[in-house]
């Protein structure tokens, strides 16, 4: 069973561009997390989605930060018009959401955003 | 969700054990406690959760009082490749949000 796959793992945009970062969930999970890693900070919650419904978003910035989950196909994190402070790690978990805990979250490698 | 506390950095031999404890005297009565573990570049991995008195998998054991205001992760005989940041999460168990504290970061030397 494959775990979770983001790619790219490394993705390099200048200011301005618009950045994709996808993830494929473990087989068999429909709930995707996105969390972000500003350098030398711990983990920050972004958004909680379901297959093409998002279940929670409070940890995602207001502006030029949006994510989808559709039906047939990867999640999709899109940031528009990248700035430096975008700089991070950007994570993906998904969980079964079966056992009545979703605390157990599986974790992909991440995607590192350079922005220039 | 109920604040955190946790040692910033430890640092330990290979073959000792290593014991983690974390705070969190605001603890609500549906909250669940769960370390998490992260190594450089690389995605946590999810160690082991418990809500009361004490739980033991192959990797680790987590020990929790009764006032469940604290908690203990135990790592037996550590290696090096158990250097990391380990996390300690508390929350209810139906809200799909991880809150990330600062986390420990072990350190395990020869």
């Amino acid at each position: 069973n494959a775990g979770v796959m983001q790619n790219p793992r490394h993705l390099v945009r200048r200011r301005g561009q618009e950045a994709r970062l996808r993830c494929s969930p473990m087989k068999g999970h429909s709930h995707v997390y996105w969390y972000r890693q500003l350098p030398e900070e711990g983990l920050k919650f972004m958004v909680y989605l379901q297959k093409e419904n998002i279940i929670d978003e409070s940890g995602m910035p207001k502006e030029r930060f949006s994510a989808e989950f559709p039906k047939e196909g990867p999640s999709i994190l899109r940031i528009q018009q990248v700035v430096r402070g975008d700089s991070a790690a950007y994570f993906c978990a998904s969980s079964p959401r079966d056992s009545g805990t979703d605390y157990e979250q599986y974790f992909g490698p991440g995607t590192r955003l350079t922005v220039t | 969700l109920a604040k955190t506390t946790q040692p910033i950095s430890m640092d330990s031999y290979e073959g000792q054990e290593v014991n983690i404890t974390c705070s969190h005297n605001n603890i609500a009565t549906n909250d669940y406690i769960t370390w998490y573990q992260q190594f450089p570049s690389q995605g946590p991995r999810f160690i082991i959760q418990g809500y009361k008195t004490k739980v033991t998998n192959e990797v680790a054991s987590l020990f929790i009082p009764a006032d469940r205001k604290s908690s203990t992760l135990s790592l037996p005989r550590v290696s090096l490749s158990d250097t990391a940041v380990y996390y300690c999460l508390v929350g209810p168990s139906n809200t799909g949000k991880l809150i990330f504290g600062q986390g420990t970061t072990l350190q395990v030397k020869p």
